[in-house]
């Protein structure tokens, strides 16, 4: 079984220029997450997706970040303008169902670098 | 509000000694408790999860976890530590539903030969 795939696995730009990133979740898996995890801290969800519409966004900073998941498949988040606040590793996952006891399956990652 | 909390930044363990990574958690209602691993330069992976029943929970490389709803507590364990367990370990929660999983800080773990 095929994981999560995301790309690009590393990025730097320059502060106030934008970027996005790609995800594609295990087959039929119905849930999609973004995650953002800064150095030295656990993953904070920014959003989820239960087949192509939104759970839960309230931490995503929406005057800057935007993701749309439009087939329920593949995902993309992106962020314009960047800030240097935004250097973090972005971790997409997916589960079966949205249901809190299951397990989330994690893609390896894309470090974003804002210089 | 749910909350996790890793007490430990950093556990050093000998190999083939016994390693204990603590958790405790706050969510209302009845948790539903994770152990991801994270090696470096790639994603979170699933270690093992209690969802209900028996307190004491198996998972994958010989990893067990302690279920104690009276200290609030889900400590990930394992008898005989190896160098190849060297990694940061997460501890979450989500209370359930459609609830958000949240994370720990994590835990380095530290394996020395």
């Amino acid at each position: 079984e095929a994981g999560v795939a995301q790309s690009p696995r590393y990025k730097i730009i320059e502060k106030r220029q934008s970027v996005a990133f790609w995800c594609n979740p295990i087959s039929g898996h119905a849930t999609l997450y973004w995650y953002q995890q800064i150095l030295g801290q656990g993953p904070k969800l920014l959003i989820q997706f239960q087949n192509n519409g939104v759970v839960d966004d309230s931490q995503l900073p929406k005057d800057r970040f935007s993701a749309e998941r439009l087939k329920g498949v593949d995902s993309t988040l992106k962020i314009q303008p960047a800030k240097l606040e935004d250097s973090a590793v972005y971790l997409c996952a997916s589960s079966s169902s949205g249901r809190g006891h299951n397990e989330q399956f994690f893609g390896p990652g894309t470090r974003l670098t804002v210089l | 509000a749910q909350s996790v909390a890793q007490p430990e930044d950093q556990v050093n363990v000998a190999e083939g000694n016994p390693l204990t990574v603590k958790c405790t958690y706050s969510v209302s209602g009845n948790p539903y408790l994770f152990w991801y691993v994270q090696y470096p330069n790639r994603g979170l992976q699933f270690l093992l999860k209690y969802i209900t029943g028996d307190n004491l929970v198996k998972g994958s490389y010989g990893f067990e976890a302690e279920f104690n709803k009276s200290q609030t507590s889900f400590h990930l364990k394992k008898p005989s530590a190896l160098v190849s367990d060297s990694a940061l370990y997460f501890c979450a929660v989500s209370g359930g539903g459609y609830n958000k999983l949240i994370f720990g800080a994590g835990t380095r773990l530290a394996v020395h030969p």
